[in-house]
């Protein structure tokens, strides 16, 4: 069965960092890797998908890689902003939807 | 585009109660499915549909029924509400059981 594991499960950043995430799972027969964020009382809503075949992903401040040989994808974050408090989940896909328990970020001002 | 929208919002059972989650989406995805969210377990799936008529179990689908009689529609049953099903539910919606996944607002669930 498909791990994923999220490390750190929280971190706390000043302002104006730049930041990466880690996601690691075991099988690397993965159709898709995608990042989601997640506020407080709400879903999940997704940043960034990246294909098997791709090695990475970006939207403005945000940038996902992905190598499936050694089971790792990162998300960095640049210039981060208190708005960027949130907690991060990544999700593997293989037969079905494999999801990390997430890194809590918390962006000092 | 609504996307993905499920209701109640919120609810309050008392065990041994029955209820239905509603999960509806506008994007003509194929694939649907139900999690459940707990602190410390991350997100955990218990059933899905690859497309209308059919329905498979996830990792934690017993207390739990589906159906998917339409494209856009898959509720979620609780037969016999316990207290262990006190969690926050999730419904999501794909193109395809590999593509990129879209999530609704969730269902808070409390169980007396």
């Amino acid at each position: 069965k498909q791990e994923v594991t999220q490390i750190p499960a929280a971190l706390s950043v000043p302002e104006g960092e730049n930041l990466v995430l880690n996601c690691s799972f075991t099988d690397s027969a993965i159709y898709n890797l995608q990042w989601f964020r997640q506020d407080p009382g709400k879903g999940l809503t997704s940043l960034l998908l990246i294909q098997s075949s791709q090695r990475e992903q970006t939207s403005g401040r945000l940038n996902a890689s992905l190598d499936k040989s050694s089971g790792r994808s990162t998300l960095y974050i640049a210039a981060s902003q208190p708005g960027d408090s949130a907690t991060y989940l990544c999700a593997a896909s293989g037969n079905q939807f494999y999801f990390g328990t997430g890194t809590s970020l918390t962006v000092i001002p | 585009n609504a996307g993905v929208t499920q209701t109640p919002k919120f609810q309050v059972l008392k065990t041994g109660q029955s209820m239905t989650l509603q999960c509806a989406q506008d994007m003509n995805h194929e694939y649907m499915s139900w999690y459940r969210q707990d602190p410390g377990m991350g997100l955990r799936l218990i059933h899905y549909s690859v497309g209308a008529g059919i329905t498979d179990q996830g990792e934690v689908p017993n207390g739990y029924n589906v159906s998917r009689s339409t494209t856009e529609d898959f509720p979620l049953r609780l037969l016999s509400a316990a207290p262990s099903q006190t969690s926050v539910y999730f419904c999501a919606s794909s193109y395809s059981s590999t593509g990129e996944l879209f999530f609704g607002e969730g269902s808070r669930l409390t169980v007396l």
